[in-house]
């Protein structure tokens, strides 16, 4: 069955402290990649996406994300967060022909000061 | 990107009832998504709507207890029908991104409670 994975399901660092979240799907043949936040309190946000062409992607608020087409992974990365990141990230995926996007577990991130 | 809102935002529902949830959106769009996200779950698809044909429903969604109804390219209803506690969720209604995007722009949610 195809599946998106997310590796962890709560993650708590420091501000300044760096983070990645893993995400890894299980479709073959074209993917379009996205990763959203939710912040408390907040309706869900696209943070990034990606289509295709350079796997590196950047998304708003200092995240990036990498395509890895070989190991089936679009690893969200951010160098320094800060309290302000903390929110529960979804990794989401469409392999085929528009709009059925498959939801990760998501992610809770909390940030202390 | 699209505004989306909902109403209501939350409610708090006797079993048997059903509850009507509404998804406004600012501008004309085609498609339309209806999504259930669980108490400590992710976000599961329910169905897609499209303005002028009747919905198409995921595995283990029905139309009987899910109808959902979109009269124009702004609006459509999701309706809970027969409630029980299992069906305590927050719904979300998305919209696809204008062209050729795959983006989906999501509303703000309603929380359901069925006591």
């Amino acid at each position: 069955a195809q599946s998106v994975s997310q590796h962890n399901h709560h993650v708590i660092l420091s501000e300044a402290a760096s983070l990645e979240l893993g995400c890894n799907y299980s479709y073959g043949g074209t993917v379009n990649l996205f990763w959203y936040v939710q912040y408390p309190g907040q309706h869900l946000q696209l943070l990034l996406k990606y289509f295709s062409g350079d796997p590196l992607v950047k998304g708003i608020k200092g995240f990036e994300a990498e395509f890895i087409k070989s190991k089936f992974s679009f690893n969200l990365r951010k160098p320094s967060v800060q309290w302000s990141d903390t929110a529960e990230y979804f990794c989401a995926v469409i392999s085929d022909s528009w709009g059925k996007l498959q939801f990760g577990a998501g992610t809770q991130v909390v940030v202390t000061p | 990107s699209a505004v989306i809102s909902q109403k209501p935002s939350r409610d708090i529902c006797q079993r048997g009832t059903s509850l009507t949830i509404q998804c406004q959106v600012d501008s004309q769009v085609t498609m339309m998504f209806w999504y259930r996200q669980q108490p400590g779950q992710s976000l599961t698809l329910i169905a897609t709507a499209n303005q002028g044909s009747e919905a198409t429903y995921e595995s283990g969604f029905v139309i009987d207890k899910f109808p959902i109804s979109r009269p124009n390219l702004t609006f459509s209803t999701l309706t809970v029908s027969n409630m029980s506690p299992e069906d305590s969720s927050i719904y979300l209604c998305s919209v696809a991104g204008a062209g050729s995007s795959y983006e989906q722009y999501f509303g703000p949610g309603t929380r359901l409670t069925v006591t």
